[in-house]
C-alpha cells in the first residue's frame, strides 16, 4: 500500500462543474495536509494546505479533511479549462521533515 | 521576485560522468529539499536540509550527494550517474520551519546514457 493514494484518472468534468480530487493517507499521526497543481511541463504549485478535521475555503477551492477516516479531498467549483493539471496531494509524516506525495490525478475540464 | 533557481534545466549525460545540479533561493529560506519525479511514482524526497551544514536523507537517497555551505544553495551531485537516476529533478525551499515546500524551481530533466 501506498503511503499516499490518488486515483491518476483522467477525471474530466464539464466547464463550471464541480471537480472533486480525492486522497488516502496511511500514517494515521499526520498532521499536515498539502494540494499542490503541477501543469503540464511546469513545477509543483501550493494551492491549499489543512491541518484541522473540516473544510477549509479559498476561492473556488475547498480542501476537506476528516483524519479518522485518513482521507482528503479537494473540490473545484465552477471548473475553468485553465484548471486542467495534475493535482498532487502531499501528507507529513508525524515524524520527521518530510512530504510525501501521491503520484497525482490528472483532471481536464472541457469546455 | 521570490524564486528558486536551477541549472541545468536540461541535461544529457553519460553513465559514470559525475555531474552537479545547482539550485539557488532568494528568500532567505532555511529548508531546502530536493524530488525526483518519475511517472507513477510522483515526487520522492531524496535529501533535505533544514538549516547550513544540516541535512538528511530523504527516501531516495542512494547514488546522490547534496551539500550545504550557504543558506541560499543546495546543489544535487551525482557522483556516479547511472540510467535509472534518468528522472525530472525539482529543488525545493519552505518559508517554515515545518518544511511546507511552498516554492519549487522550474525542474531538471536528466537523461543518463
Amino acid at each position: 500500500q501506498k503511503e499516499v493514494e490518488q486515483n491518476s484518472g483522467p477525471l474530466s468534468v464539464p466547464e463550471g462543474a464541480i471537480a472533486s480530487l480525492n486522497c488516502t493517507y496511511s500514517d494515521r499521526g499526520s498532521q499536515s495536509f498539502f494540494w499542490y497543481r503541477q501543469y503540464s511541463g511546469k513545477s509543483p504549485e501550493l494551492i491549499m494546505s489543512i491541518y484541522s478535521n473540516g473544510d477549509k475555503e479559498d476561492g473556488r477551492f475547498t480542501a476537506q479533511l476528516n483524519k479518522a477516516s485518513q482521507y482528503v479531498s479537494l473540490l473545484i467549483r465552477d471548473s475553468q479549462p485553465s484548471d486542467s493539471a495534475t493535482y498532487l496531494c502531499a501528507v507529513k509524516r508525524e515524524y520527521g521533515n518530510k512530504l510525501v506525495f501521491g503520484a497525482g490525478t490528472i483532471l481536464r475540464v472541457k469546455s | 521576485e521570490a524564486q528558486v533557481t536551477q541549472n541545468p534545466r536540461y541535461l544529457i549525460t553519460v553513465t559514470g560522468k559525475k555531474l552537479t545540479v545547482t539550485c539557488s533561493q532568494n528568500m532567505n529560506h532555511e529548508y531546502m529539499s530536493w524530488y525526483r519525479q518519475d511517472p507513477g511514482l510522483g515526487l520522492r524526497q531524496i535529501y533535505y536540509s533544514m538549516n547550513v551544514e544540516v541535512t538528511d536523507k530523504g527516501d531516495v537517497p542512494e547514488g546522490y550527494k547534496v551539500s550545504r555551505k550557504e543558506k541560499r544553495n543546495f546543489p544535487l551531485i551525482l557522483e556516479s550517474p547511472s540510467p535509472n537516476q534518468t528522472s525530472l529533478y525539482f529543488c525545493a525551499s519552505s518559508f517554515d520551519s515545518f518544511g511546507t515546500e511552498a516554492f519549487f524551481g522550474q525542474g531538471t530533466r536528466l537523461t543518463v546514457v
